[in-house]
């Protein structure tokens, strides 16, 4: 498998556009993870799924923040409209079962808001 | 709150020297989860040690575990220039999420 694989790798856009970020979780893994890392605030867990369904979106900073995941191999991130704060490396992570088991991130989406 | 927090916030050691960074935890766990994060990468899972186990190694890599004082420690021996990184740890409990709390950055002197 080639491990969890997020697009773009980086991305620069305007104050105020909308921006989509995508994740491919490892076939069979039945959680998803979405997470923003920055300097300021560490790693933060946005979002997580199981079999497709949000469980926890208490992390998911305002309303511009949506996540969805329409079938268990694609997962968006969608930020409308965008701020200059909402930069940040944005990760996806998967895992299969819950507890016992490890996570395996993505390579992470460096998003820039100008 | 699941958040386990890692001290110190910084290390530089000497290669060859031997790291050791620490993780506290307020509530009661199933396991115990230790991450890398190398710079600009994605983290990656170093080890798991379950509540019930004390010490656990794999390679260079030794955990401890303490569930009465809430507290793991990981310890890499010998260390290398490649293990310059960020270490986190992940406490887990009942809840399926993961947290993760600032991190250990570990810098290696050659």
């Amino acid at each position: 498998d080639a491990g969890v694989i997020q697009s773009p790798r980086h991305e620069v856009t305007e104050m105020g556009q909308e921006v989509t970020l995508r994740c491919k979780p490892i076939s069979g893994h039945d959680y998803l993870f979405w997470y923003r890392q920055t300097m300021m605030r560490g790693l933060e867990l946005l979002i997580y799924f199981n079999n497709n369904v949000p469980i926890d979106d208490s992390g998911m900073p305002e309303d511009r923040f949506s996540a969805k995941m329409p079938n268990a191999s694609f997962s968006t991130l969608k930020i409308q409209p965008s701020e200059p704060r909402d930069s940040a490396v944005y990760f996806c992570a998967s895992s299969l079962g819950q507890g016992f088991t490890e996570a395996f991130f993505g390579q992470g989406t460096r998003l820039t808001v100008v | 709150s699941q958040q386990g927090e890692e001290d110190p916030q910084a290390l530089s050691i000497q290669e060859g020297e031997n790291a050791t960074m620490n993780c506290s935890y307020k509530t009661s766990i199933n396991n115990l989860q230790w991450y890398r994060q190398n710079s600009g990468r994605g983290l990656v899972h170093l080890i798991l040690i379950r509540s019930n186990e004390r010490e656990k190694h794999s390679g260079r890599l030794r955990v401890t575990l303490d569930t009465s004082k809430k507290s793991s420690s990981l310890l890499i021996t010998a260390s290398r220039a490649a293990d310059t990184a960020s270490y986190f740890c992940a406490p887990r409990g009942s809840a399926s999420k993961i947290i993760f709390g600032s991190g250990t950055r570990l810098s290696i002197r050659p």
